[in-house]
């Protein structure tokens, strides 16, 4: 069964300083990953997918994610926090069908 | 470019009232689902639809009904509201059911609060 795990519930940064939410994901085959961001009252936006053309994929707003199948890992970075990236960010997993499993959520604060 | 159009934003039920929830998308998607959001549980899948005519139950059915109403409309029917119900729903749309790298769309969703 594919499941999927976000290490962190809240990760709090300083803007300009660095972000790192962390997903770990199971899966018996290769799968599709996506991450999605929500801020409040808004609906899910995606950022950026993986579809195992590149391991290292880029997204909107300067994110980025890689994909370690050796570690079963698409942890989404960027370099530079902004406050509007203040939001909850989800990784989501894809079998080959119609489902997406989401993660729990990491809620990122930007402190000024 | 709307996307995905979900009414209303905001309602408030009474136990044992009923209600739907519409959605619409302009992207000539073939695929559409409903999910709701409680805290700390993510997105859970409700009932979807791979195309026009075609609906199946997701993770967390009961006390829902759907009708695909033509391509562009899925509508999302509480029967009889139970507080358990009080969550926010959000609709969504996909090119096509299934295959690799098949990104959701989503609305806005509606905040639904049932006393």
């Amino acid at each position: 069964a594919q499941s999927v795990t976000q290490l962190d519930s809240h990760v709090s940064v300083s803007e300009g300083t660095p972000v790192l939410l962390r997903c770990n994901y199971s899966s018996s085959y290769s799968p599709s990953l996506f991450w999605y961001v929500q801020h409040p009252n808004k609906g899910l936006q995606l950022l950026l997918k993986y579809t195992s053309a590149a391991t290292l994929v880029k997204g909107i707003n300067g994110f980025e994610a890689e994909f370690k199948k050796s570690e079963t890992s698409f942890h989404l970075t960027k370099p530079s926090a902004h406050m509007s990236d203040a939001a909850e960010y989800f990784c989501v997993v894809s079998p080959a069908s119609y489902k997406l499993i989401f993660g729990s959520g990491t809620r990122l604060l930007v402190r000024p | 470019n709307a996307g995905v159009t979900q009414t209303p934003k905001f309602q408030v039920l009474k136990t044992g009232q009923s209600m739907t929830l519409q959605c619409a998308q302009d992207m000539n998607h073939n695929s559409m689902y409903w999910y709701r959001q409680d805290p700390g549980m993510g997105l859970r899948l409700i009932y979807y639809s791979a195309s026009e005519g075609t609906t199946d139950k997701g993770e967390v059915p009961n006390g829902y009904n759907v009708s695909r109403l033509n391509k562009r409309e899925f509508s999302l029917r509480l029967e009889s509201a139970a507080p358990s119900q009080t969550s926010v729903y959000f609709c969504a749309s996909s090119g096509r059911t299934g295959g690799e790298g098949q990104p959701q769309h989503f609305g806005d969703g509606t905040r639904l609060s049932i006393l």
